[in-house]
């Protein structure tokens, strides 16, 4: 199976900061990658797909980007709404994998 | 309003056997693949199973392949997941999750709000 590894696990920021989050996959997958929001006790949200693609209804603060076996999620200027973990997802083939989260916590 | 929802969690002994159901309303649900994910109490994201559309394809996780089931009925909309042999590791929340594509293009546009399933003597 693929394995997904994010950075860093847990993340301390501002209101108003830019941050960005990694998901390296151990072998390629092209852009197949997806980045989800979840916050406690919900269920996921998708954020982005094929690696760069913005889900409809998904603030424009938030991007996506790379290929092959690293990837990055960026948002532009953080908003009290934004704090909740992040998962990033490889969909290049079965089994499907996530990797292991990021909580983005306010500081 | 695109929605599913789980249900059929609960307590069940190590060793025993559950069916999780996933009610699907406001879209073809013949049309879409759907998966079934689960989350541990405090960790992270595990893809568990998928089927196709039509049901003829099924995919397992390696460490729910030969326990678990996935299927679905067509005329009620709905998706299961038949899990047997459970262990205490299989202590989870478990989502449904509607394919984003028609065809299987692996990331997921629509969650349920999940069924804890809670493996423990």
């Amino acid at each position: 199976d693929i394995q997904m590894t994010q950075s860093p696990s847990t993340l301390s920021a501002s209101v108003g900061e830019r941050v960005t989050i990694t998901c390296r996959a151990s072998q390629s997958i092209s852009s197949w990658l997806a980045w989800y929001q979840q916050k406690p006790g919900k269920a996921p949200k998708l954020l982005i797909y094929k690696a760069s693609s913005l889900e409809s209804g998904v603030p424009s603060r938030f991007s996506g980007s790379g290929s092959g076996t690293e990837f990055t999620l960026t948002i532009s200027s953080l908003q009290p709404d934004d704090f909740a973990a992040y998962y990033c997802q490889q969909y290049n083939s079965f089994s499907y994998t996530f990797g292991q989260g990021t909580k983005l916590e306010i500081k | 309003e695109v929605q599913v929802l789980e249900s059929g969690g609960g307590l069940v002994q190590p060793g025993g056997s559950l069916r999780l159901s996933c009610a699907a309303s406001g879209f073809t649900f013949s049309s879409y693949p759907m998966s079934w994910v689960r989350q541990a109490p405090g960790k992270g994201l595990e893809w568990v199973s998928a089927i196709s559309g039509s049901g003829g394809r099924t995919y397992y996780a390696d460490s729910v392949k030969g326990r678990f089931t996935v299927s679905g009925d067509n005329s009620k909309n709905t998706l299961y997941l038949q899990m047997n042999s459970l262990r205490a590791e299989d202590t989870a929340v478990y989502y449904c999750a509607k394919d984003r594509l028609v065809r299987f293009g692996g990331f997921f546009d629509c969650w349920g709000q999940g069924t804890l399933v809670t493996v423990s003597s």
